[in-house]
């Protein structure tokens, strides 16, 4: 495709549950990111991936947030014993570059509801 | 440590009016500064972005925004609002050789028929 895409767009969870979500950046994108925008904010990173290799992971808010990009391409971001707190919407961008200051093409994110 | 202040949660102008949205950050260093615009349920575009070259940059869909150095702004403006500009507006800040952007917290526009 021509862009990034998410999946699920929309996931609900009951509290205590496990969650996957799925990033497909655009082909040939070095960098992955993963967001995390709380309602009527903007957004916060998570994470960041150069190919295969978690170059930051600074903004997971806890041990339960887990993310990989095993093949240097789609991304899972996951969420263990899933909390109230957790629910937002979660955007993964991609970037061509290794550089800094390259533009991140954001995908339509997915909208986590935690019961 | 890199942070971005929008003025105004939400701005509302009339149809054909002048558009406004402010955006100050502070850094230590020259950043880079972004613009994104979030329509509901949609992920974010890129406006337009500066990278240290042309203080004046022109984005898409008739916006631009001038880098003030001496004022730590990049506001976004645009000539005559359209019903279509109607979104939430994010400015965002980025330093060099780090990846992450941090975002201000969004300035909602609305347009008055």
């Amino acid at each position: 495709g021509a862009g990034v895409s998410q999946s699920p767009r929309y996931k609900v969870a009951k509290r205590g549950q496990d969650v996957a979500l799925r990033c497909d950046p655009i082909s040939g994108h070095v960098s992955l990111f993963w967001y995390q925008q709380a309602l009527g904010q903007g957004p916060e990173f998570l994470t960041y991936f150069q190919n295969e290799a978690q170059l930051d992971k600074s903004g997971l808010p806890s041990d339960r947030f887990f993310a990989e990009r095993p093949e240097g391409s789609v991304s899972t971001l996951k969420i263990q014993r899933t909390q109230q707190e957790d629910s937002a919407v979660y955007l993964c961008a991609s970037s061509q570059t290794r550089l800094g200051g390259g533009t991140q093409y954001f995908g339509p994110g997915t909208r986590l509801t935690v019961l | 440590a890199q942070s971005v202040t929008q003025l105004g949660s939400h701005v509302s102008v009339s149809e054909g009016a002048l558009v406004l949205l402010r955006c100050n950050y502070s850094s230590s260093v020259p950043p880079y500064l972004f613009w994104y615009v979030q329509y509901p349920n949609q992920g974010l575009q890129l406006l337009l972005k500066y990278t240290s070259a042309a203080t004046l940059v022109k984005g898409i869909n008739g916006f631009e925004a001038e880098f003030k150095k001496s004022e730590t702004s990049f506001h976004l403006t645009k000539p005559s609002a359209h019903m279509s500009d109607a979104a939430e507006y994010f400015c965002a800040v980025l330093l060099f050789g780090n990846e992450k952007l941090t975002f201000g917290t969004g300035t909602r526009l609305t347009i008055i028929p």
